[in-house]
């Protein structure tokens, strides 16, 4: 168990919908990451956050956006979905949020979205 | 550009032989970092081993070893005497020193056969 919290753990849902997957990073991390694995892409970063700031952007698409709350728990919401949002969604969470190292990052159980 | 190559997509061998699976990584930046991590079937991802970009030394852990070569830009890794439970895809990753992103490979399907 690596202290990171993913909900929900499956979801099902039709194109065009919205839905938002939750993160809670390990006690006493600041930096949360959110990365997508689909068949098509593989593993892929999406976004980092720290402290409730942006951090950096990966291949994130624009109908996706991510926050970090003040309690350090991160939110990932994606709209207008489409068949190819299907993937498994991972969050990751670290110490710190520079290069350096303490950059190592805590994988959570991830979620599966499912898009009909 | 930073990359990392995993030329296996699926390998198979019998419980307890040796295997190998290379992986081969590009960047610009001279401190990075070098990951493998295990996704069995229920699909989480275990993390493995973590490598600085100025420790060349390999390392062994129980039935796994890696050897970490820079001047040929790899990162393999070994599994010794195999087993059932070896089986599943193993992803190489690439950090560099100038963000946290981790950039993983395509992934290495492994399946051990009894």
């Amino acid at each position: 168990d690596s202290g990171v919290t993913q909900t929900p753990k499956h979801l099902i849902t039709a194109t065009g919908q919205r839905v938002t997957l939750r993160c809670s990073p390990r006690s006493g991390d600041l930096s949360v990451y959110w990365y997508q694995q689909s068949l098509d892409q593989g593993l892929q970063f999406l976004i980092q956050y720290y402290n409730g700031e942006e951090r950096a952007k990966g291949n994130i698409l624009e109908r996706f956006s991510a926050q970090q709350f003040p309690d350090l728990h991160s939110e990932l919401n994606l709209s207008s979905l489409e068949l190819g949002d299907s993937a498994l969604y991972f969050c990751a969470s670290s110490v710190v949020g520079t290069s350096g190292i303490n950059n190592e990052q805590f994988f959570g159980p991830g979620t599966r979205l499912t898009v009909l | 550009a930073q990359k990392v190559t995993q030329a296996q997509t699926e390998i198979s061998v019998v419980e307890k032989e040796d295997v190998t699976l290379d992986c081969v990584y590009e960047t610009r930046d001279t401190t990075y970092y070098l990951f493998w991590y295990k996704q069995p079937p229920s699909g989480e991802l275990v993390f493995l081993i973590r490598r600085n970009s100025f420790d060349e030394q390999n390392e062994i852990s129980g039935r796994y070893s890696w050897n970490f070569q820079k001047s040929t830009s790899s990162f393999n890794f070994t599994i010794t005497a195999s087993q059932v439970v070896d089986s599943a895809v193993y992803f190489c990753a690439l950090s560099e020193d100038r963000d946290d992103k981790i950039i993983f490979g395509k992934g290495t399907r492994l399946h051990i056969l009894p």
